[in-house]
């Protein structure tokens, strides 16, 4: 049973760029959500996507953008890098509503983003 | 006011100590509460739940306090494979997780 999977692992990246990340969910998860992590900092969230849309979002502007496609799987864009955008990003799946379990999120290893 | 503090640390321990960690938080609309494990440069991984009536699982023991909206880990018997950083976590509505910026913890020999 494979777990939640994100590439790539590790990323550089200089101001003004863009970035895709990509997450493929737990088998039998169709709920993604990401999150960033700054150094010393706890996870984030910015956003969540069930049946390929934009369910919640957190505090980001709108340089983070994302997508879910119909297998479930997720990606998230920064447009616009800016040097604080350097953190690990963490993507986690989960049941949707209703379908029990729904509380439990489970991380992937995350994208180590640098921005230079 | 952030939404969920923990005090840092980091928190040294001997192996066998008995340590414990707390966690309170800032909106009363909290529903659920989660103690997360997380190694060096590693994902987060779920450590376990916190429910009011306090819920246990061999070493370690969570307990919830919703009139003082404070949240306790105790860890007995600390082992090496112990050391990690422990992110207490609250949810409000389905989905969206809160996490504090976590507590260090380091058991040596």
């Amino acid at each position: 049973d494979a777990g939640v999977t994100q590439s790539p692992t590790h990323l550089i990246k200089t101001r003004g760029q863009q970035v895709t990340l990509r997450c493929s969910p737990k088998s039998g998860h169709d709920t993604v959500s990401w999150y960033q992590q700054a150094l010393g900092q706890g996870p984030q969230f910015i956003f969540q996507y069930y049946e390929e849309e934009e369910r919640q979002r957190g505090n980001f502007p709108d340089r983070f953008s994302g997508h879910q496609f119909p297998n479930y799987s997720s990606e998230l864009n920064v447009n616009a890098l800016l040097l604080g955008d350097s953190a690990l990003y963490l993507c986690a799946s989960s049941l949707g509503p209703g379908q029990g379990e729904g509380e439990t999120q489970y991380f992937g290893p995350g994208t180590r983003l640098l921005v230079l | 006011r952030k939404e969920v503090e923990q005090d840092p640390g980091p928190f040294n321990v001997p192996e066998g100590a008995t340590v414990a960690f707390n966690c309170t938080y800032s909106n009363s609309a909290s529903q659920s509460f989660f103690w997360y494990r997380q190694d060096c440069r590693k994902e987060p991984k779920l450590l376990m739940s916190v429910y009011s009536s306090g819920n246990e699982d061999g070493r370690f023991t969570a307990q919830l306090n919703r009139a003082s909206q404070y949240i306790s880990l105790l860890i007995r018997d600390s082992k090496l494979s112990d050391s990690a950083t422990y992110l207490c976590v609250v949810r409000r509505g389905y989905s969206t997780l809160t996490f504090g910026k976590g507590t260090m913890l380091l058991v040596s020999p």
